[in-house]
């Protein structure tokens, strides 16, 4: 299975608003409605942000949202802040049952 | 409150055999779940190895399944991640996950284990 593909990186401004998107197939992506967003800050574990698409856990901040349209996922953040400053990835569940990540976006906060 | 640890070498050589283990602290595996295993080579993404149920019934990535065994030992309380014949290319931090969903391996991952490094060098 390839990764899902994402960009590299991206960039905004505090207070500005970003998106990530994160392309797959209509065998993971696109089949399910299950996308997760994770968040990675430099030595520390992955933070689960958004899943099931749009679901965010309890504790992550309303700034972060998720969505939907075909084969690609998209994670907006808004009102930037500086901690948001971090990798990024999102994953999904596929048609084997399992599961696959994207490659990662760096978000810089400039 | 559910804690991972993941345990185990940090240093494997060439052709031999990684083993880690999962100890879980504040939840029952015997109560449900597919825990999982996640690796990240260094300055890499993040790479799903594959999940086991609290039954044994297990899902592994493709790319990986001609070498992986994940298992679950209940009366432990833990999981455990075998990976056979390493090469460089398996040196990374290795992370064991508990998904937010009981019954599939289809959610995301909300309860992480701090990560261990494993080196693969002769």
């Amino acid at each position: 299975q390839s990764a899902l593909t994402q960009p590299a990186s991206v960039s905004g401004s505090p207070g500005q608003s970003i998106t990530i998107s994160c392309t797959g197939s209509s065998g993971d992506v696109g089949g399910y409605n299950f996308v997760s967003w994770y968040q990675q800050h430099p030595g520390k574990a992955p933070k689960l942000m958004i899943f099931g698409v749009s679901n965010r856990p309890s504790g992550v901040s309303d700034r972060f949202s998720g969505s939907k349209s075909g084969n690609t996922a998209s994670l907006t953040i808004s009102g930037l802040e500086a901690e948001d400053e971090a990798d990024y990835y999102c994953s999904s569940y596929t048609s084997s049952s399992t599961q696959i990540f994207g490659g990662g976006t760096k978000l810089t906060v400039l | 409150q559910v804690q991972l640890q993941e345990s185990g070498p940090g240093l494997v050589k060439p052709s031999e055999t990684l083993s880690l283990t999962c100890a879980v602290s504040g939840y029952s595996i015997s109560s449900g779940y597919y825990w999982g295993w996640i690796r990240q080579p260094p300055g890499q993404g993040l790479e799903w190895i594959g999940s086991v149920s609290h039954s044994g019934t297990t899902y592994y990535n493709p790319s990986l399944k001609s070498r992986v065994t994940i298992s679950v030992d209940t009366s432990k309380n833990q999981f455990s991640l075998k990976l056979y014949s390493v090469t460089a290319a398996d040196t990374a931090v290795y992370y064991c996950a508990r998904p937010t969903r009981r019954d599939s391996t289809s959610s995301g991952f909300d309860i992480w284990g701090q990560g261990t490094m494993v080196t693969v060098c002769s």
